[in-house]
């Protein structure tokens, strides 16, 4: 079974409104962290968000937040005011187990994001 | 930037033939992961090194091999190398404290395999 299941290949989004990328995952650990990366066409992979599994609030850094519905097991990422500079790869990823036993992660497909001017 | 680093960027080389991917990884970062991502099985771990041991196996072929020195830095090799392998190749590293042992990745090294 999939771990983590990014179910949008590709969005649109025109500039400056809010999109939401969908991921969901699947663990029977109860501890875990979940992170959001970025992958532009330059290929580098870029940490946006992290969020924890005993976390109580949602996670936020500037136009980035985790919407995080621990009974659903999901974890989508909301950006808001989207800028023609968030086009690229999206990648969803688990780290299962506690914080500090530096487990591998765990990828989805990804979201391709498209801004349109 | 990360502060990872990974030589060399590109890499072009024929089947049958054997390459070493070297990864430096953040200073003071004892944890070093490799990844492997390619167009038909997305992005996959292949192995885990910590403070110079051997932490985690994934989805690594026999082929492949790795190790990690005692300067923390890290190699994989990939040997008698078919179409198949052609992929970027990041590795990250992780501090032992942080946003739940965030990984910072390297801008990775793209393998094409003729």
């Amino acid at each position: 079974a999939q771990k983590i299941t990014q179910t949008q290949p590709g969005m649109f989004v025109q500039e400056k409104e809010a999109v939401t990328l969908d991921c969901t995952y699947d663990t029977s650990d109860p501890s875990y962290g979940l992170f959001w990366y970025k992958q532009p066409s330059s290929g580098e992979m870029i940490f946006l968000i992290y969020q924890g599994s005993y976390d109580q609030q949602n996670a936020t850094e500037g136009r980035y937040s985790l919407n995080f519905q621990k009974a659903r097991k999901s974890a989508n990422l909301v950006i808001s005011a989207s800028q023609l500079g968030d086009s690229a790869m999206y990648f969803c990823a688990m780290r299962e187990g506690r914080v500090g036993g530096r487990r591998a992660l765990t990828f989805g497909s990804g979201t391709r994001l498209q801004v349109q001017p | 930037d990360s502060g990872v680093t990974q030589t060399p960027k590109h890499l072009i080389t024929a089947t049958g033939q054997r390459v070493t991917l070297r990864c430096s990884p953040r200073s003071g970062d004892l944890s070093v992961y490799w990844y492997q991502q390619s167009l038909d099985q997305g992005l996959q771990f292949l192995i885990q090194y910590y403070n110079g041991e051997e932490r985690a196996k994934g989805n690594i072929l026999e082929r492949f091999s790795a190790q990690q020195f005692p300067d923390l830095h890290s190699e994989l090799n990939l040997s008698s190398l078919e179409l198949g392998d052609s992929a970027l190749y990041f590795c990250a590293s992780s501090p032992l404290t942080g946003r739940g042992n965030e990984q910072f990745f390297g801008p990775g090294t793209r393998l094409t395999v003729l």
